[in-house]
């Protein structure tokens, strides 16, 4: 089976940093991805890890550990559209290739 | 605009009635999914489709009836729903099942309440 946690809601900033960080315990590992989705609208792909280390891509970027379960999505230089939910997702070798995601954290922007 | 269209957009329904949820992907992907959201809980995963063929069906209850005619589109026929079953229902779709690192794309979702 799988178990994902992330924290439920998070307040930041406008223009600073905020890290959301997502721990794992999962049965297989092939993958970890970060989504974000705004309030009514379809969750879009942010990154993929599936090696130990950080991707960078513009003002986000994704750290994954493998031996610790562990990932965390930073954003950087915060805008007030970055309030959404942001979704942490495991694909595991079992089964058909679908993901299994964390309950998301809330980020919330403030001026 | 993702390249995933689900319709409709929003479905209210009866307790007794039979109403189907459809997907269209115009990016020629060839893998699709059924995902369920509600409120303070994970999306869950709740069918996958392969090659037109269902490849998991995660303990889905049987009122949930999946049809994929064609790699382009999916149906998720309903009936004889439950109060609980009220959510937004997510499709999506990826290139290829066995490229295991490529991401899923998801439509806009179909907010359905059950009364």
């Amino acid at each position: 089976g799988q178990n994902i946690d992330q924290p439920t809601e998070m307040t930041a900033t406008e223009g600073a940093i905020v890290q959301i960080n997502c721990t794992y315990q999962t049965s297989g590992f092939n993958g970890l991805f970060w989504y974000q989705q705004h309030a009514g609208e379809a969750p879009t792909f942010l990154s993929y890890n599936v090696l130990d280390g950080l991707e960078e891509k513009g003002r986000f970027s994704s750290f994954l550990s493998r031996s610790k379960g562990y990932s965390y999505l930073l954003l950087k230089e915060l805008q007030m559209k970055d309030s959404a939910s942001y979704l942490c997702a495991v694909r595991d070798f079992g089964g058909a290739d679908g993901l299994t995601f964390g309950k998301g954290t809330h980020l919330i922007i403030q001026p | 605009e993702t390249g995933v269209t689900q319709t409709p957009r929003h479905l209210v329904m009866g307790m007794t009635n039979k109403k189907s949820l459809k997907c269209e992907q115009h990016l020629g992907h060839n893998a699709m999914y059924w995902y369920k959201q509600s409120a303070k809980k994970p999306l869950e995963l709740m069918f996958v489709y392969s090659l037109e063929e269902r490849v998991e069906n995660n303990s889905v209850p049987s009122r949930f009836s999946p049809e994929c005619p064609n790699s382009s589109h999916l149906f998720l026929h309903l009936h004889t729903l439950q109060p609980e079953d009220s959510a937004l229902y997510l499709c999506a779709s990826s290139q290829d099942p066995q490229r295991r690192g490529t991401e899923a794309f998801f439509g806009q979702g179909t907010r359905l309440t059950v009364v």
